[in-house]
């Protein structure tokens, strides 16, 4: 059974740095697009980006300037890194596997296993 | 950036009834979309992927359907535990983009 377990700091003031890991338990580390997206209260989750086991990457455009997202496959831990945070990226980040395919006519990417989320909250 | 349109924003349905809830892409995806549950407190669940395969494990009472821009999600028969919120994604495009999503709460 695949778990994903996440760690990071939970308060942060702005213009600090975010940063979370996330840790896969069980599964195949390779083969998959590692994710990290996050949602605030009443709203659509959003997606931030994204990272494979050979290190490429993803990211949403609206965040790119601010983020990296990187991965360590020794460890099979992925982590997001979000520079000059605001009142605005006040959010619950979740890290989760992403699985995509393709063939004839045919092209699937989903996320299939999630963590528990982390609350992350900007204030002074 | 492929804005997702759901509607309703929220409906109020009984046990055993058919729910269904639309999803609008602001251009074409063909079947790219996938739909989740979330509970609150809890990340999302996969539920449907490619508009209309059923993720494993998933009940059969829940289905997709859809192509382009417009798609449905169906329960066909509400059941105690589907009291949720739920969520259409596309991934034609990155970004990946969800819809604001569809609070189904008991009449």
């Amino acid at each position: 059974q695949v778990q994903l377990q996440q760690w990071g700091a939970g308060l942060l003031k702005p213009s600090e740095t975010l940063s979370l890991t996330c840790g896969v338990h069980g599964g195949s580390f390779s083969g998959y697009y590692w994710n990290w997206v996050r949602q605030t209260p009443g709203k659509g989750p959003e997606w931030i980006g994204d990272v494979n086991h050979s290190g490429g990457n993803n990211y949403n455009p609206s965040l790119k300037s601010r983020v990296t997202i990187s991965i360590d496959t020794s460890k099979k831990q992925f982590s997001l890194t979000l520079r000059s945070v605001t009142a605005a990226d006040t959010a619950v980040y979740y890290c989760a596997r992403g699985y995509y395919g393709s063939g004839t006519r045919i092209k699937v990417y989903y996320l299939d296993y999630w963590g528990l989320g982390t609350l992350v909250t900007v204030s002074s | 950036d492929i804005q997702m349109t759901q509607s309703p924003s929220s409906l109020s349905a009984s046990v055993g009834d058919r729910v269904t809830i639309t999803c609008q892409a602001s251009q074409d995806i063909n079947d790219y979309l996938n739909w989740y549950q979330q509970k609150p407190g809890k990340a999302p669940k996969l539920l449907i992927y490619g508009a209309s395969s059923l993720e494993t494990g998933v009940p059969s009472r829940f289905e997709g359907s859809g192509s382009g821009t417009d798609f449905t999600f169906t329960i066909i028969s509400l059941q105690p535990d589907d009291f949720a919120t739920y969520y259409c994604q596309q991934y034609e495009t990155f970004p990946l983009t969800f819809g604001g999503g569809t609070n189904v709460e008991m009449k």
